[in-house]
């Protein structure tokens, strides 16, 4: 019955180097999200997945960004050539499609601090 | 497009009632949904309504819908200081993409 994890929790960087975030979802769970949560700031939609269908990448807010996901298992977000605008929590949820009401279960975030 | 408004603060004393207010502008929502964010933590449903109804009560939380005026608010009875936290109101249409507000800080004073 373990929830939504993502590793690591706390990422400090250097600007311009590469980070990769990663998202495991309640087990089952067709659909994951990324959002971004600057400090003090609501939530950002990044990208989604739903099974196998094409990723809604309409979030993305630079090239820099990507995301991947392999069936209904995992996530990575990458994030290349890091820019000190880039340091938020970054939060990851998954839901099932069985559940109606569309709640999302959300992990703790990972924390990124870019120097 | 799409958008969820909420106030950024709310301070109350302990034992009071707070009310969070949101409006948002997708008249085809179908779920709205209170989310809360404990420090440190991840975001956690709290509490949803269905688009078809007007109120909806659960121990000390109340949620009143006014359709008509796209607003939504959470209304949280007696106060403690352990409903310190961000509030996010929320919405969808009933599929998978729910479209967050920008969160309202609720601080309770003892």
């Amino acid at each position: 019955g373990a929830g939504v994890s993502q590793s690591p929790s706390n990422k400090v960087t250097e600007k311009g180097k590469d980070v990769e975030l990663r998202c495991d979802p309640i087990s089952g769970h067709t659909a994951l999200y990324w959002y971004r949560q600057r400090l003090g700031q609501g939530l950002e939609f990044l990208i989604y997945f739903q099974g196998n269908s094409a990723p809604d990448k309409s979030g993305l807010p630079s090239d820099r960004f990507s995301a991947e996901r392999t069936g209904e298992s995992v996530s990575t977000l990458t994030i290349q050539r890091t820019q000190q605008e880039d340091s938020a929590v970054y939060l990851c949820a998954s839901s099932s499609r069985a559940k109606t009401t569309g709640e999302q279960f959300f992990g703790p975030g990972t924390r990124l601090t870019v120097l | 497009g799409e958008d969820v408004e909420q106030s950024l603060f709310l301070s109350v004393r302990e034992g009071d009632s707070s009310v969070i207010n949101c409006t948002y502008t997708d008249s085809s929502s179908t779920y709205l949904y209170w989310y809360k964010q404990e420090p440190g933590a991840g975001l956690q449903l709290l509490t949803y309504i269905f688009s078809n109804m007007d109120m909806k009560q659960d121990q000390r939380l109340t949620v009143l819908l006014n359709k008509k005026d796209k607003h939504l608010s959470l209304r949280i009875a007696d106060t403690q200081t352990g409903d310190s936290a961000i509030y996010f109101c929320a919405e969808s249409t009933g599929g998978f993409k729910t479209i967050f507000g920008a969160g309202t800080r609720l601080f309770v004073k003892a």
